[in-house]
């Protein structure tokens, strides 16, 4: 059964820690996606990656980081720097198509929902 | 920088109604337009994907039009019904390869 997979669904962290989200997926997509979504913002891009070993900052990149050390895994780490990390996460992946603009149709997790307590 | 626009940001309808929703983009330079739905608490499921060539796509009961020019997409369902409840979100990728998204619109229709 092919798809994206993220865990926890729901997290919860003190404050001061560094917390890893994961996001596995086997579509074989080359390039994947991390997003952070707020109750009437919609949708904000993290990290993204196309390659393996490589990886680009988004538009809210500040207190998070990644690595994508293999094609099918790529995971966030929400660190102690990110001062209002509640969010609702979301990963997704797609083909990279360089000649057609650079990305078919995204493919997203279900989510994770990280509270700060 | 791209801004993608979706109004209004609920919608309630009767069921059985034919519903359009509304897109609006500022940089027309695009490479494609997504439209998503979302169920609450889950993650988005894509529902039709129009390239910048094209001018419309259906799948179903829905079918999405493209005018690039005028920086509009439009996203019709017909015959709506209780299960057709969700929010639906719009992203435009351009030429940074990254998608921009509207900041959705929560349909409800009622039985």
């Amino acid at each position: 059964d092919g798809g994206i997979t993220q865990s926890p669904k729901y997290l919860f962290r003190k404050e001061g820690q560094n917390v890893t989200l994961s996001c596995e997926q086997n579509l074989n997509h080359d390039a994947m996606y991390w997003y952070r979504q707020d109750p009437g913002q919609g949708l904000r891009l993290i990290y993204y990656s196309q390659i393996v070993n490589d990886f680009q900052k988004g538009d809210i990149a500040e207190g998070y980081s990644v690595s994508r050390e293999k094609k099918e895994s790529f995971p966030l780490t929400v660190t102690s720097a990110q001062k209002n990390p509640t969010a609702f996460y979301l990963c997704a992946s797609s083909i990279f198509a360089p000649g057609r603009g650079g990305t078919d149709t995204q493919y997203f997790g279900p989510g994770t929902r990280l509270t700060v307590l | 920088k791209q801004e993608v626009t979706q109004i209004p940001a609920a919608l309630s309808v009767p069921e059985g109604e034919n519903l359009v929703l509304n897109c609006s983009f500022t940089d027309s330079a695009i490479y494609n337009l997504q439209w998503f739905r979302q169920d609450p608490g889950k993650g988005l499921t894509s529902l039709l994907l129009i390239q910048s060539s094209q001018r419309e796509q259906t799948s179903g009961r829905l079918n999405a039009s493209l005018d690039k020019s005028s920086g509009r997409s439009t996203l019709y369902i017909a015959a709506s019904q209780p299960g057709d409840s969700a929010t639906y979100l719009c992203a435009v990728q351009g030429g940074s390869e990254k998608l921009v998204f509207g900041k959705g619109m929560k349909l409800t229709v009622n039985p």
